[in-house]
């Protein structure tokens, strides 16, 4: 059980154009969900926290008019880059939290997608 | 300031040889949650253990082994008789309100 999808697992686009990533919570509905961004030889980085049905809060630094976050349902949370530049190309990966409350230690991580802005 | 630090950027070791990487956490929080991840080479985060902060007991599952002491903040991890299989990267993190990565420690397994 706890298994975290995401959609695609790779994308390559061009720059200027925008490209959608999709996480799923495919055997639980998840209250919270949460959006990484990983850089080369790096580590992860929250990038932003979204609750089902309300607006995204985002970490300090991230631009929320580039980085669409809409969580739709309980098992879906898109992540939009618009416009998208070279310097966006990362490895993103969501996590989905079961319950309420309880984000803090019971997170369940997609398997990322690597974006590649050319 | 990190809140995670592993020290060791990356470590090589010879198959069969045991390895400890070592994580040292900060937090003013008296309920936290420590784990640890593997990132092999395909990026998927694999989750090895969640240790909270109210259980020192050290663990042991195969030839992992985890050693908490809160007296230093630490919470070490040990991978006894390594194996190529091994090598990725891993991951500290604590977890308070969020979860906070350490840097990771890039762990070579040589044959």
């Amino acid at each position: 059980g706890a298994v975290v999808s995401q959609h695609p697992s790779w994308v390559i686009c061009k720059s200027g154009t925008s490209v959608k990533i999709e996480c799923r919570s495919l055997d639980f509905q998840a209250t919270t969900m949460f959006w990484y961004r990983q850089f080369p030889k790096q580590s992860l980085m929250l990038m932003a926290t979204s609750n089902e049905g309300s607006k995204a809060t985002y970490e300090q630094g991230v631009e929320k008019d580039k980085f669409l976050i809409n969580h739709a349902s309980l098992t879906l949370s898109t992540l939009t880059v618009t416009s998208a530049h070279p310097e966006d190309s990362s490895f993103y990966i969501c996590s989905a939290a079961p319950l309420a409350g309880r984000s803090s230690y019971e997170q369940y991580f997609g398997p990322g997608t690597r974006l590649t802005v050319t | 300031a990190q809140k995670v630090t592993q020290a060791q950027t990356e470590i090589s070791v010879v198959e069969k040889e045991d390895v400890t990487l070592d994580c040292v956490y900060e937090t003013r929080d008296t309920t936290y949650y420590l784990f640890w991840y593997k990132q092999p080479p395909s990026g998927e985060l694999v989750f090895l253990i969640r240790r909270n902060s109210f259980d020192e007991q050290n663990e042991i599952s195969g030839r992992y082994s985890w050693n908490f002491q809160k007296s230093t903040s630490s919470f070490n991890f040990t991978i006894t008789a390594s194996q190529v299989v091994d090598s990725a990267v891993y991951f500290c993190a604590l977890s308070e309100s969020q979860f906070y990565f350490g840097t990771g420690t890039s762990l070579t397994v040589i044959p």
